[in-house]
């Protein structure tokens, strides 16, 4: 059973540009978190999807970033216009369930550098 | 205000010793949950132990356990017999329910562990 898989692991861009995070699920998981972790510090909830949903979206910046989870497909986290203070580690995790217990199982990051 | 503080920002312990790694929260909730995750050089983030607040026992996974003192809001990671490969910055995190629905982890500032030979 593959972990929550991320890709890619490492993206460099410039300022101005694009990013496009991906991140797919455990299997049977249907609800995805995303978060960020700028260095040295610890991860910071950004959005909470389920399919084709986003439930809750409030440690979202408000511009630039946004988040989908298509029903088909990985989840995608977009950054436009990326500037050198989005350079951070960004996880994404799932889990099966929304509430209860419900570990979060994490996927290995994608680490965002902006020249 | 900080909802999970880990008071502690590096340690170093001999290898084969146990370590303590402080972690204190705060919530006004009744049922929350506690997690420790490591993240070592490599960057990912690695489960390690769960406490319920209702759980009556303290949780226990191989080496680690964790010493969950309800009343003083504090639950702290054990790690005994330290090996090398130890050494990685500990995270504690609380879950706390979202306004629509689901939960999200709150996560502390970490506590780096450097693991002596």
């Amino acid at each position: 059973n593959a972990g929550v898989m991320q890709n890619p692991r490492h993206l460099v861009r410039r300022r101005g540009q694009e990013a496009r995070l991906r991140c797919s699920p455990m299997k049977g998981h249907s609800h995805v978190y995303w978060y960020r972790q700028l260095p040295e510090e610890g991860l910071k909830f950004m959005v909470y999807l389920q399919k084709e949903n986003i439930i809750d979206e409030s440690g979202m910046p408000k511009e630039r970033f946004s988040a989908e989870f298509p029903k088909e497909g990985p989840s995608i986290l977009r950054i436009q216009q990326v500037v050198r203070g989005d350079s951070a580690a960004y996880f994404c995790a799932s889990s099966p369930v929304a509430g209860g217990h419900n570990e979060q199982f994490f996927g290995p990051g994608t680490r965002l550098t902006v020249l | 205000a900080q909802k999970i503080t880990q008071t502690q920002p590096g340690m170093f312990v001999q290898e084969k010793e146990a370590v303590t790694l402080d972690c204190t929260y705060d919530t006004s909730d009744q049922s929350y949950g506690l997690f420790w995750y490591k993240q070592p050089s490599s960057g990912e983030m690695i489960f390690l132990i769960y406490q319920g607040s209702y759980d009556e026992q303290n949780a226990t996974e191989g080496r680690y356990s964790l010493n969950f003192q309800k009343a003083r809001k504090s639950a702290n990671l054990v790690i005994s017999a330290s090996q090398l490969g130890d050494s990685a910055m500990y995270f504690c995190a609380m879950r706390e329910p979202l306004l629509g629905a689901g939960n999200m982890l709150t996560f502390g500032g970490g506590t780096r562990l450097m693991v002596k030979p």
